[in-house]
């Protein structure tokens, strides 16, 4: 079965400084993979998705992520924090069978300080 | 941007209560979905459907129903709240023409006391 790990519960980082969100995904199959940001009292919002295309995908907001095969994972960058990018992020695994369920990770908190 | 709502937003009932929270979209979807989230917690699937008449539950145990009469619309309901219920439910829709991706919506926040 399908498991996602997000390394890094909290995340702080300055503003104007890199943002980087592990995730990590157990499938020798690339499935479809996706980045969601929450903000407080709100729904996911999709940042971006991998779907077997380009392997570097870029996203709403600066957010991009590269898809690694070869370490099975899906990070997510931007080069410049901004205050506003303070949520909770979720990695997201689509599972290949054609269930359409995802697999969520547990998250991660980002915080970025002034 | 997705049109998927969630009503209400926010509901405090007590236990013993029957509460149905609503989740309606306006794509045209055919697939939709249940989560329950707790804080500092992955999202669990509670109940999926993938079109009228069909639904499914998910990985995680759930006491609740949901129904699947119109493509639009996807309640969820308990017919006898407890405090165990108490979470935030977020619910969600996608389109198999677009690589499966899930929308969501803002979510009920429910607290059973």
């Amino acid at each position: 079965a399908q498991s996602v790990t997000q390394l890094g519960s909290h995340v702080s980082v300055s503003e104007g400084a890199l943002v980087l969100l592990r995730c990590n995904y157990s499938s020798s199959v690339p499935p479809y993979l996706f980045w969601y940001v929450q903000y407080p009292n709100q729904g996911l919002q999709l940042l971006l998705k991998y779907t077997s295309a380009a392997t570097l995908v870029k996203g709403i907001n600066g957010f991009e992520a590269e898809f690694k095969k070869s370490e099975t994972s899906f990070h997510l960058t931007k080069p410049s924090a901004h205050m506003s990018d303070a949520a909770e992020y979720f990695c997201a695994v689509s599972e290949a069978s054609g269930t359409y369920k995802y697999i969520f990770g547990t998250g991660t908190r980002l915080k970025v300080l002034a | 941007e997705a049109d998927i709502y969630q009503t209400p937003r926010y509901l405090v009932i007590g236990t013993g209560k029957k509460i149905t929270l609503e989740c309606s979209q306006t794509m045209g979807h055919d697939k939709m979905y249940w989560y329950q989230q707790d804080p500092g917690m992955e999202l669990h699937l509670i109940h999926y459907s993938y079109g009228v008449n069909s639904t499914e539950k998910g990985d995680l145990s759930s006491e609740s129903t949901v129904s699947r009469i119109r493509t639009e619309h996807f309640p969820l309901t308990l017919e006898s709240a407890r405090p165990s219920h108490t979470s935030q439910y977020l619910c969600a829709s996608s389109d198999v023409g677009n690589t499966d991706t899930q929308y969501f919506g803002p979510g009920t926040r429910l607290t059973v006391l």
